[in-house]
């Protein structure tokens, strides 16, 4: 149980091109989703936290125009990157909390590349 | 501000030995640590929680101690396979949303 998938796992764009990444928690309703992205040997960098049906808390430095977060359903949630550049490129990924709340699922990561 | 440090230089542990990893963290006072195991190019999985009145935790070779004087907990592997090679993440709870803080992982490098 408790399984969250993420598409596409790998993507390669043009710069000035949006890109639009799929979280889906497939075997339980996700209250609460999280946005990550992780650069190579460092740690996970949290982009934003999602509930379902209200607007992503982005952390500090994190631009909302740019990272558009949707979270419709407590299954799916989206992240879109808007205008992407070269500097976008990365391991983004994203976790799911149950109703158990402290323990995180995570999806098994998009990779964006921005040429 | 918070701080979470795990050991930035790889791990190189001989198979069949047992693994010690250690996670510290300071000017917090957490709840609950996790431990998570990432594979290259895919994301964490979940391994185990301990909350700050538990000392100890296992499950099957694995072994967590939280010693929330030190501010440390240490993340064993027991006879130790090839197969356990892969970093090793802790994280702490915070107050809000139910977020975690993130240590940046220790590699592990099990050898046959």
């Amino acid at each position: 149980g408790a399984v969250v998938s993420q598409h596409p796992s790998r993507v390669i764009c043009k710069s000035g091109t949006s890109v639009k990444i799929e979280c889906r928690s497939l075997d339980f309703q996700a209250t609460t989703m999280f946005w990550y992205r992780q650069f190579p040997k460092k740690s996970l960098m949290l982009m934003a936290t999602s509930n379902e049906g209200s607007k992503a808390t982005y952390e500090q430095g994190v631009e909302k125009d740019k990272f558009l977060i949707n979270h419709a359903s407590l299954t799916l949630s989206t992240l879109t990157v808007t205008s992407a550049h070269p500097e976008d490129s990365s391991f983004y990924i994203c976790s799911a909390t149950g109703r158990a709340k402290s323990e995180q699922f995570f999806g098994p990561g998009t990779r964006l590349t921005v040429l | 501000s918070q701080k979470i440090e795990q050991n930035s230089e790889a791990l190189n542990i001989q198979e069949g030995k047992t693994a010690t990893l250690t996670c510290n963290y300071t000017n917090y006072s957490p709840a609950y640590l996790q431990w998570y195991r990432q594979d290259p190019g895919r994301g964490p999985v979940f391994l185990l929680l301990i909350r700050e009145n538990e000392k100890e935790k296992r499950k099957e070779r694995l072994k967590v101690t939280f010693d929330t004087t030190l501010k440390q907990s240490l993340f064993h592997i027991t006879a130790s396979q090839p197969a356990d090679s892969a970093t090793y993440l802790c994280a702490l709870d915070t107050d809000s949303n139910y977020q975690l803080i993130w240590g940046a992982g220790t590699k592990l490098i099990i050898k046959p």
